[in-house]
C-alpha cells in the first residue's frame, strides 16, 4: 500500500498565484486532514473531513479551501498566495476507532515569494 | 483552548537514556501520543497511551503519564544515532477528531 501520497513535494509560488496541493490515500480511511508546519510551532490544523462530501474548518483555515468528492482524495487549494503561507504542508488520514492514529504523507514544501 | 508544550531541544550521548517531556492542558484527553519526524519526512506514530494508564513500555520506549499534573514523558533507553529526530507530543480531546500537537523536541544524539 502506498499510504498517503502528496504532490508536489516542492513548489515556489509568486504572491497572488493560486495552486492546489494534491492528497490521496489508499487505506479507505474516512477521516482526512491538512496541517501546516512552521518551525518551532508544531502542526496547525487547516481543514479536515470526516467523509466524502463533508469538510470542516480547523484552527487556521483563512486563505485555503478544500473539497472531498471521494473517500480517497482531499485536495487543498490556495487562492491568492501570500508570503505567510510559506510552510510545509502535511496531509494525513485516519479511520474511526477507539484509537485515532494519523498516517501522514511526506509533506509539500511551499515557498511564496 | 487546548495547549501542548515541550522543550524544543535535547542532546544526549549515544548509549544514554533520553527523556522528552510534555505538558498538556485538556484534562478530557482520551489518548496521548508520541510521533516521530525524521528529516524530510512526515510524522510517524511512535506510541500512544490511554488516559487511564500510568505507564506503557514498548521495547526501548517507556511512556509515563501523570494525569494530575497533566505531564507526559517519553524515555528512550540506549539512545542511538538513528533516534535523532523531532518528537511530537499530541493529545486527542475526548472523541473529537482534532489533535493538538506540541511544537516538537529536536533530539540530537552525539557519538
Amino acid at each position: 500500500n502506498a499510504g498517503v501520497t502528496q504532490t508536489p513535494k516542492f513548489r515556489i509560488l509568486k504572491i497572488g498565484q493560486s495552486m492546489t496541493l494534491q492528497c490521496t490515500q489508499d487505506m479507505n480511511h474516512n477521516y482526512m486532514y491538512w496541517y501546516r508546519q512552521d518551525p518551532g510551532m508544531g502542526l496547525k490544523l487547516i481543514y479536515y473531513s470526516v467523509g466524502a462530501g463533508i469538510t470542516d474548518k480547523g484552527e487556521v483555515p483563512n486563505g485555503y479551501n478544500v473539497s472531498r468528492s471521494t473517500t480517497e482524495d482531499f485536495p487543498l487549494r490556495l487562492e491568492l498566495a501570500a508570503p505567510s503561507q510559506t510552510s510545509v504542508y502535511f496531509c494525513a488520514s485516519s479511520r474511526t476507532g477507539a484509537v485515532n492514529v494519523l498516517t501522514f504523507g511526506a509533506g509539500s514544501r511551499l515557498t511564496v515569494l | 483552548g487546548e495547549d501542548v508544550e515541550q522543550s524544543l531541544f535535547l542532546s544526549v550521548r549515544e548509549g544514554d537514556s533520553s527523556v522528552i517531556n510534555c505538558t498538556y492542558t485538556d484534562s478530557s484527553s482520551t489518548y496521548l501520543y508520541w510521533y516521530k519526524q525524521e528529516p524530510g519526512a512526515g510524522l510517524q506514530l511512535l506510541t500512544y497511551i490511554f488516559s487511564n494508564m500510568d505507564m506503557k513500555q514498548d521495547q526501548r520506549l517507556t511512556v509515563l503519564l501523570n494525569k494530575k499534573d497533566k505531564h507526559l514523558s517519553l524515555r528512550i533507553a540506549d539512545t542511538q544515532t538513528g533516534d535523532s529526530a523531532i518528537y511530537f507530543c499530541a493529545e486527542s480531546p475526548s472523541k473529537g477528531q482534532n489533535f493538538v500537537f506540541g511544537p516538537g523536541t529536536r533530539l540530537s544524539v552525539l557519538p
